[in-house]
């Protein structure tokens, strides 16, 4: 099992383009959710995903959109970049829908929005 | 609001020197309390789940426990490989599927 999978792993972008961050899992797993990690102020939820076709908002979602067509990928969308979405983003999957598992994580895309 | 504070920020041990990394929370009607350990330019890796106050788990060095407002990983002779971010989350349970975590505690260990 490759477990969570996110690509790109490093990315730099200008202000106003756009992006996808990509995340597949292969746990058949309901619950996805997207992270980002900035310094200083730990873990932050921007979008979750409890099943194919269902979302929801985090702590921080403007400037991100999110879709689940599939068990597997859960895209995170950067419609316009802005220098504060500067920042690593992390992927996780989870089994079940109660938030109460373990979360799996992958191992990030470090972004950079110039 | 929901709120997870960790303590210290960052701690340095011997190799061999035991200590405790603290994880205080406020969050209601908590459900279960994660811990996780993070590398550098890595995802943070899952370690414990603890549902109720008094629960102890334990694998290899580290040991968590739950009280009703903390939780403390103990960390028994660490070793040099033992150095990581470690990062606490608390899961308020119901339809709410949002981890609040906390900062995490950067651990040094010297050889």
């Amino acid at each position: 099992n490759a477990g969570v999978t996110q690509t790109p792993k490093f990315q730099v972008l200008k202000t106003g383009q756009s992006m996808t961050l990509q995340c597949a899992q292969d746990m058949n797993h309901e619950y996805m959710s997207w992270y980002r990690q900035d310094p200083g102020m730990g873990l932050r939820l921007i979008h979750y995903s409890v099943g194919a076709g269902i979302t929801d908002q985090g702590e921080v979602p403007n400037g991100y959109n999110v879709s689940r067509s599939t068990t597997e990928d859960f895209p995170l969308r950067l419609l316009s970049a802005a220098p504060s979405q500067t920042s690593v983003y992390f992927c996780a999957s989870s089994y079940g829908t109660g938030g109460g598992q373990p979360q799996h994580f992958g191992d990030g895309t470090r972004l950079s929005i110039l | 609001e929901d709120q997870v504070t960790q303590s210290p920020e960052a701690l340095r041990l011997q190799e061999g020197e035991s200590s405790s990394l603290n994880c205080s929370y406020t969050v209601s009607g908590l459900r279960g309390l994660f811990w996780y350990r993070q590398d550098p330019g890595k995802g943070p890796e899952f370690l414990f789940t603890l549902y109720s106050a008094g629960e102890e788990k334990e694998k290899e060095r580290l040991k968590a426990t739950l009280t009703k407002k903390e939780s403390f990983l103990h960390i028994t002779a660490p070793k040099p490989e033992d150095s990581a971010t470690y990062l606490c989350a608390g899961y308020p349970g119901g339809s709410n599927y949002k981890l609040t975590f906390g900062k995490g505690t950067l651990l040094t260990v010297n050889p």
